[in-house]
């Protein structure tokens, strides 16, 4: 079975700081994973997604994520905090065989303060 | 191409009334996943289907609920009886056929009364 554990349920940065959003995943296959963005009473936009081809992947809105497979773990990151990245964060974890359902994480609820 | 669409975005139900939510996958997508988000949680995996069939149901509760995706219209996500743990976000997903990410919709609020 597979699943995932944010670490953090709610981080808050300085505008301008770095962001770390820590994701930890359990799986018995190869994994896809995907980090989505939820903005309050919205649905979840992907932010990227890792699918076993380059280990650091570059997302939308300046995020990028590293997979380490010796960690299992798959952080989000952004050098500098912006206002507007304000939201709820939720990584996510499928098999490799696709069009299976996702299993996510708790999410981790991101304040950036002015 | 529009995205994925639900309807509708908030429903409220009285406690034994019945909730039918509604989903439009993106055009060319014949996947589509219902998961259900409570307070302070993250999403849970309901049911997986395809175009009339129920592919996987795992995480859809035995009793009251029910989902098709018939061949003409929308994924239909029934709850029969309402009560009020039903209250939460529900939000639908598409994908095409393959290995792919999920494209969500903005979600229905039920809320039971």
């Amino acid at each position: 079975a597979q699943s995932v554990t944010q670490l953090g349920s709610h981080v808050s940065v300085s505008e301008g700081a770095l962001v770390l959003l820590r994701c930890n995943y359990s799986s018995s296959v190869p994994p896809y994973l995907f980090w989505y963005v939820q903005y309050p009473n919205q649905g979840l936009q992907l932010l990227l997604k890792y699918t076993s081809a380059a280990t650091l992947v570059k997302g939308i809105n300046g995020f990028e994520a590293e997979f380490k497979k010796s960690e299992t773990s798959f952080h989000l990151t952004k050098p500098s905090a912006h206002m507007s990245d304000a939201a709820e964060y939720f990584c996510a974890v499928s098999d490799l065989s696709g069009n299976t359902p996702l299993v996510f994480g708790k999410g981790t609820r991101l304040s950036v303060i002015a | 191409n529009a995205g994925v669409m639900q309807n509708p975005r908030h429903l409220v139900r009285r406690r034994g009334q019945e909730a039918r939510l509604r989903c439009s996958p993106m055009k060319g997508h014949s996947h589509v996943y219902w998961y259900r988000q409570l307070p302070e949680e993250g999403l849970k995996f309901m049911v997986y289907l395809q175009k009339e069939n129920i592919i996987d149901e795992s995480g859809m509760p035995k009793e009251r609920f029910s989902a098709e995706f018939p061949k003409e219209g929308p994924s239909i996500l029934r709850i029969q009886q309402v009560v009020r743990g039903d209250s939460a976000a529900y939000f639908c997903a598409s994908s095409p056929p393959g290995p792919g990410e999920q494209y969500f919709g903005p979600g229905t609020r039920l809320t039971v009364t």
